[in-house]
């Protein structure tokens, strides 16, 4: 069975400055996803980054981008020149081929940006 | 449109109540999802929906019921809930097919029951 685990219950960072969240994941599937979500206190999960495990080439999406470690199992969330609107539970979540529409959640690291 | 929505934004309701949730999209995504998420927790699935069919019941209790009554809306169900099923609902949509088929959140329905 597929695992994630995020090992860092609470961050903090300061405001323009740069912090990484760790996730790690386990599986014995070759084709699959990897994907940080972002859930502020309004509640809503925001899709922040995804990555195909059959690309080399780390995702990017402005501010934000990944560590993607394949050999590893290894996918850290950089988020650069930290924002307020950056403080909220971000999820790291999988999804393989075999699993169909079924995502895989680690238990969240919430990030506080101090100003 | 890139939108999911969810009716009502808070629900409160006593243990004898009916009810129920809704869900809409308009992105073409032919998979619905429900979850079910408690305070600092992760959310759990609970139902999916593709092509309009149930394809995935997580074991729910009967006092859930999903309703899939075309490829834009996901209702769900309640009757004779417990104290413990006060959560935050979400509901997600994706496409079937594609590489990621990342599925879209809607900003849920706080649900508490008393």
């Amino acid at each position: 069975a597929q695992t994630v685990t995020q090992s860092q219950p609470e961050m903090s960072v300061q405001e323009a400055e740069t912090v990484t969240l760790s996730c790690t994941y386990d599986t014995s599937e070759s084709d699959y996803y990897l994907f940080w979500y972002k859930q502020p206190p309004s509640r809503q999960m925001i899709l922040v980054i995804r990555q195909e495990a059959y690309k080399q080439q780390n995702a990017t999406e402005n501010r934000f981008s990944v560590n993607f470690q394949k050999a590893a199992k290894s996918f850290s969330l950089k988020i650069s020149d930290s924002q307020l609107g950056d403080a909220a539970m971000y999820f790291c979540a999988y999804r393989s081929e075999t699993s169909g529409s079924r995502l895989t959640f680690g238990e969240g690291t919430q990030l506080t940006v101090n100003p | 449109d890139t939108e999911v929505t969810q009716t009502p934004k808070h629900l409160v309701m006593g243990m004898t109540n009916k009810k129920s949730l809704k869900c809409e999209q308009h992105m073409g995504h032919r998979a619905m999802y429900w979850y079910k998420q408690k305070a600092k927790k992760p959310p759990e699935l609970m139902f999916v929906y593709s092509y309009e069919k149930l394809s995935i019941n997580e074991s729910v209790p009967s006092r859930f019921s999903p309703e899939c009554p075309n490829s834009s809306l996901l209702n769900l169900h309640l009757h004779a809930l417990q104290p413990e099923d006060s959560a935050l609902y979400l509901c997600a949509s994706s496409h079937l097919s594609g590489s990621s088929r990342k599925q879209f959140f809607g900003p849920g329905t706080r649900l508490t029951v008393l």
